[in-house]
């Protein structure tokens, strides 16, 4: 059974002051690991898609890293604009169906 | 280009009813899923289809199903109401089948069970 476990559950941030979320995952066979964002009231929205150790993508404040057994997405110089849950998910061969982490909720404090 | 759909975004339903929940993907989106969102489980897997298959269904008892359209307009549906029913219903769009690709999300369907 693929798990993700994502920490911390909650994190409050100064603006400008960078930070780490975590996603540790244990599956079989993986063929992707997702990242969302998601804002109150609204639907999770995707911002990166990583497949194999090593890899790296970047967007605007966001950097996601990947290894064999965790990702993390890094948050450079954030803004308030950037609090809301982050998700982490991954798919594999076995399971064949998107496994998602509980989340890390952002705060970014002006 | 618009974005996917869901209907309604909130009912209120008592228990032993049953509801249906309407999802429309991305024009072109052959891939549709559906999860379910509460405080304390997180999002969860329910079912995917594509072209109007089921092609995969996670563990959710019998009371929950769902079905694809041709046009690929999606239903799901839950009978027997319980108060654990409870939850956000969230619809999910992708051009690739079985997740690989990346999920466009409706905005939901809020459903609370008296």
């Amino acid at each position: 059974e693929d798990q993700v476990t994502q920490s911390p559950e909650a994190l409050r941030l100064q603006e400008g002051e960078s930070s780490s979320l975590n996603c540790s995952y244990t599956v079989s066979g993986l063929r992707g690991l997702f990242w969302y964002r998601q804002d109150p009231g609204k639907g999770p929205e995707f911002l990166f898609t990583l497949y194999s150790a090593g890899e790296e993508k970047e967007k605007e404040r966001l950097k996601a890293t990947l290894t064999k057994k965790e990702s993390f997405l890094h948050i450079t110089a954030p803004k308030p604009e950037d609090s809301a849950t982050y998700l982490c998910a991954v798919f594999s061969g076995s399971a064949r169906q998107l496994t998602f982490g509980s989340g890390t909720q952002l705060t970014v404090l002006p | 280009k618009a974005g996917v759909t869901q209907t309604p975004r909130y009912l209120i339903k008592t228990r032993g009813q049953q509801v249906t929940l309407s999802c429309s993907p991305i024009s072109g989106h052959r891939s549709v899923s559906w999860y379910q969102q509460t405080p304390g489980q997180g999002l969860q897997f329910l079912f995917e289809y594509f072209s109007e298959t089921q092609r995969n269904k996670g563990n959710f008892p019998g009371r929950f199903s769902g079905r694809q359209f041709s046009n690929s307009r999606s239903e799901m549906n839950v009978s027997t109401l319980e108060l654990g029913d409870s939850a956000l219903y969230l619809c999910a769009s992708s051009l690739a089948a079985e997740g690989t690709g990346e999920l466009f999300f409706g905005e939901g369907s809020r459903l609370t069970v008296l």
